[in-house]
């Protein structure tokens, strides 16, 4: 079954406005990470963010960590046009090991 | 620096059949693990292998099994194909086995079944 439920599964926004979503999981983890994929291709890792962090940048990426709640949010900031992706949180599997469960993912469309 | 590639890109088979993915890792990964993504939906761990043995294995049937070869590179098979198999297989490689370590991910191949 699926561990991360990603919110809100649909966004359209403006080039320039931040993008906002949020991923939820059930049970303890080691780490959680967010991937970007294109048009149903392969995915790209964005960020990494352990369990004892509570939040971390990467360029225009600031992604949010609450373990209390088990819940974690992925900004982007200024978005562009080539933002227009599929976003997935993803959290090990097993803990401690590197088996991801992917949330369903939010499609993301950016419009210049 | 090649990264992680898969091959065929996509294939058609037809119900019953048997189909086997290919996957090379990332240079100086030693650790592949493989995912399924229907349509719509988030992939979902099938196996990972390291040192040529399967370790965790994620809620598929026997249908699909997997070989890792000793250049680290891996296949997927899947036999007796059912429609509901239609899926883009996504290949990960990493290194370290247990280690905490980004997957980089292959482009998929799509699979259709008909």
């Amino acid at each position: 079954s699926q561990q991360g439920e990603e919110d809100p599964q649909a966004l359209s926004i403006q080039e320039g406005e931040n993008a906002t979503m949020n991923c939820s999981y059930k049970t303890s983890i080691n780490n959680l990470q967010w991937y970007r994929q294109n048009s149903g291709r392969g995915l790209v890792h964005l960020i990494l963010i352990r369990s004892n962090e509570r939040e971390k940048h990467s360029g225009r990426l600031r992604v949010t960590l609450d373990t209390s709640k088990k819940s974690s949010s992925l900004l982007i900031t200024a978005s562009r046009a080539a933002d227009t992706a599929s976003y997935f949180c993803a959290t090990d599997l097993f803990y401690g090991n590197n088996r991801l469960a992917f949330g369903k993912g939010n499609q993301v469309v950016v419009i210049p | 620096d090649a990264g992680v590639t898969q091959s065929p890109t996509h294939l058609i088979k037809t119900r019953g059949q048997q189909v086997t993915l290919r996957c090379s890792p990332k240079s100086g990964h030693d650790t592949v693990s493989w995912y399924q993504q229907a349509l719509g939906q988030g992939p979902q761990f099938i196996f990972q292998y390291y040192e040529e043995e399967e370790r965790q294995r994620g809620n598929f049937p026997d249908r699909f099994s997997g070989h890792q070869f000793p250049n680290y590179s891996s296949e997927l098979n899947v036999n007796a194909l059912l429609l509901g198999d239609s899926a883009l297989y996504l290949c990960a490689s990493s290194s370290g086995g247990e280690a905490e370590e980004t997957q980089y991910f292959g482009p998929g191949t799509r699979l259709l079944v008909l």
